[in-house]
């Protein structure tokens, strides 16, 4: 069974500061792999999302990478503003289906 | 386009009441999603339709929960009978085709007393 796993749970970083959010995977057969962000209250929002076939997918300050050998996807975040506060979810596709992460809190502080 | 469109946003019940939770997706989206979440559980897949036709149910917890999509701009999600443990914030989405779900609605928060 697919465990999707999100570390940590809640991050705190100043502004303008570069970072990474984790999401690892237990089954390496997945399809894809795709980033959310969800503002308290609101639905999810599409970031990112990387084919099995691709390594990396960018938009704008977002860089996702996938490491399928290693079950691993990273969420690289540039020059974070007070905006990017948000939880930010991952979720993978694969035979057993769509299986989501429990999320990572960031607050960004101004 | 207004996005995905869900009401109601917010719905409080006593336990052993039927709740109706709706859905419009985006004009021009054939699959629809329905997702619970949770703190305890995160979020969950219960069910998506594509072309209208329910195309996997597995995440439905139980015979108390139940789908529909009768037309391609409308779709329930029926409980009968709520219990306090359906309390959670039930998400729908759409998407153009796929397992995908790229645009989701707001939400509706659902409290069972």
């Amino acid at each position: 069974k697919q465990e999707v796993t999100q570390i940590p749970a809640a991050l705190s970083v100043p502004e303008g500061e570069n970072l990474v959010l984790n999401c690892s995977f237990t089954d390496s057969a997945i399809y894809n792999l795709q980033w959310f962000r969800q503002d308290p209250g609101k639905g999810l929002t599409s970031l990112l999302l990387i084919q099995s076939s691709q390594r990396e997918q960018t938009s704008g300050r977002l860089n996702a990478s996938l490491d399928k050998s290693s079950g691993r996807s990273t969420l690289y975040i540039a020059a974070s503003q007070p905006g990017d506060s948000a939880t930010y979810l991952c979720d993978s596709q694969g035979a057993q289906k769509l299986v989501f992460g429990q999320g990572t809190r960031l607050t960004i502080n101004p | 386009d207004a996005g995905v469109i869900q009401s109601p946003r917010h719905e409080v019940t006593e336990m052993g009441q039927e709740v109706t939770l709706r859905c419009k997706p985006i004009s021009g989206h054939n699959s629809l999603f329905w997702y619970r979440q949770t703190m305890m559980r995160g979020l969950e897949l219960l069910i998506y339709f594509n072309n209208n036709v329910p195309i996997d149910d597995s995440g439905m917890p139980e015979d108390r929960f139940s789908a529909k999509m009768p037309n391609a701009s409308f779709s329930t999600l029926k409980i009968q009978p709520s219990e306090p443990r359906d309390s959670a914030v039930y998400f729908c989405a759409s998407s153009l085709g796929g397992l995908r779900a790229g645009w989701f609605g707001p939400g509706t928060r659902l409290t069972v007393l």
